[in-house]
């Protein structure tokens, strides 16, 4: 079956400008995550939905938003980016389970 | 990571046996993932622990100790594409959908 699917894989933004990252979980998971992966910091959770509901949140700024449609793909929304916000974003699909994690590619974010 | 330590960076030699330590301070703990990332690909899954104990799958193993907050990850017959990252996280009963993270473990294999 078709795994995660992050799009689009690499992206290049000025600061100021927003930025919409989309993710396809495995098809029958419901639960999505967001991390933010950089060298510093590691993996960061940002989010978490199950059934279009925001279960979880991390402690990033209000600037950092998402959302879960119907199908249960989810999207993330950055605004006002500025150039810490460069990192690997990825997102993780689970059958909304405490185990089973699965993780897509990532979207590589570069914010000049 | 949040309570969550690895050692950041280790090496050893092909065929070689590597453990990977991973210590963790939490309340509500579920269980402890092993996670290998390589360089620009997406982290994938290696083991779950729940319960106390060693539980193995091929060349790797994962070891879990709850009342020490201790866990490892032993790689055995290593090989050169074993270089990469290894991430160990948690997850919580009280916050579902949310894995906690260590900052990773570079393994450097070297032939």
């Amino acid at each position: 079956k078709a795994g995660v699917t992050q799009t689009p894989r690499y992206l290049i933004k000025t600061r100021g400008q927003q930025v919409t990252l989309s993710c396809s979980p495995i098809s029958g998971h419901r639960s999505v995550s967001w991390y933010q992966q950089t060298p510093g910091q590691g993996l960061q959770f940002l989010f978490e939905y199950f059934s279009e509901t925001q279960r979880n949140k991390g402690n990033f700024p209000g600037r950092f938003s998402g959302r879960q449609f119907s199908n249960s793909r989810s999207e993330m929304n950055v605004s006002t980016l500025e150039l810490g916000d460069s990192a690997l974003y990825l997102c993780a699909s689970s059958l909304g389970q405490n185990n089973g994690y699965t993780f897509g590619s990532g979207t590589r974010l570069t914010v000049v | 990571g949040q309570n969550i330590d690895q050692p950041t960076e280790m090496t050893a030699t092909e065929g070689a046996i590597v453990q990977i330590n991973c210590t963790y301070q939490t309340s509500g703990f579920n269980g402890l993932f092993w996670y290998q990332q390589h360089a620009g690909e997406a982290p994938t899954f290696l083991s779950y622990n729940v319960l106390d104990g060693l539980e193995e799958k091929g060349r790797f193993s994962s070891f879990l100790s709850r009342s020490k907050g201790y866990s490892y990850l032993l790689l055995k017959e290593l090989q050169m594409k074993d270089s990469a990252s290894y991430l160990c996280a948690y997850d919580r009963g009280s916050t579902l959908g949310r894995l906690y993270f260590g900052r990773g473990t570079q393994l450097t294999v070297w032939p």
